[in-house]
């Protein structure tokens, strides 16, 4: 099973600040990584596919990077809405794993 | 639009048995896998099976194998998440989730609260 290690577990940023996660696998990935968004209360929501494709509608302020093993999530100013839950997930292998997550909060 | 619409929250015994259910719509059900998401109070997200509709192929996690059934009706387009024998530690969220061939899960299911306490 590939193992998905997220950093930092807790990110403490102000509105319109950068926000920068990074995701690390424990076997090569290739692409096939995906960011997910989760608020209290919700269902994940797909943010990034194909390591950084964003999905529909997700604004542009919100860019992945990385292949292989190692991985970015970048939000370039963060609104009110953005502070949440942020998880990657491998779907190159079964089972799909995800990280353990990144909590971005208010500064 | 594609929808999953999950079955509602559920309060059992130890012991007891369940089937929870994801009722899909808005896209061909057995052209996409679909599977179950678990989601213990305050922690990640952990997939645990998963089936093609479209020939029935089914696989597990491994922490999962044994411990529950993943089946779909495809005349219906709803896929199920069964267990034989609850325990308290599967007390948690439950979410369906679709995914196509090499590509993540899109869409998924609002959850499904299970509560397992004697």
């Amino acid at each position: 099973e590939i193992v998905m290690t997220q950093s930092p577990a807790t990110l403490s940023v102000s509105p319109g600040e950068r926000a920068t996660l990074s995701c690390r696998a424990s076997q090569s990935v290739s692409s096939n990584l995906a960011w997910y968004q989760q608020k209290p209360g919700q269902a994940p929501r797909l943010l990034i596919y194909g390591a950084s494709t964003r999905a529909t509608p997700i604004p542009a302020r919100f860019s992945g990077g990385g292949s292989g093993t190692e991985f970015t999530l970048t939000i370039s100013s963060l609104q009110s809405e953005d502070f949440a839950v942020y998880y990657c997930q491998q779907y190159n292998k079964w089972p799909r794993t995800f990280g353990q997550g990144t909590k971005v909060e208010i500064k | 639009e594609v929808r999953l619409v999950q079955s509602g929250a559920e309060v059992k015994k130890p012991g007891e048995s369940l089937r929870i259910s994801c009722k899909t719509s808005g896209y061909t059900f057995t052209n996409f896998w679909i599977g179950w998401v678990r989601q213990m109070p305050g922690t990640g997200l952990e997939w645990m099976g998963i089936i093609y509709p479209g020939d029935s192929d089914t696989r597990y996690s491994p922490s999962f194998q044994g411990q529950v059934t993943v089946s779909a009706d495809k005349s219906i387009g709803t896929a199920y998440l069964q267990w034989s024998r609850l325990k308290a530690s599967d007390t948690a969220m439950y979410y369906c989730a679709r995914f196509g061939e090499w590509l993540p899960s899109d869409s998924w299911g609002q959850g499904t609260l299970v509560t397992v306490s004697s």
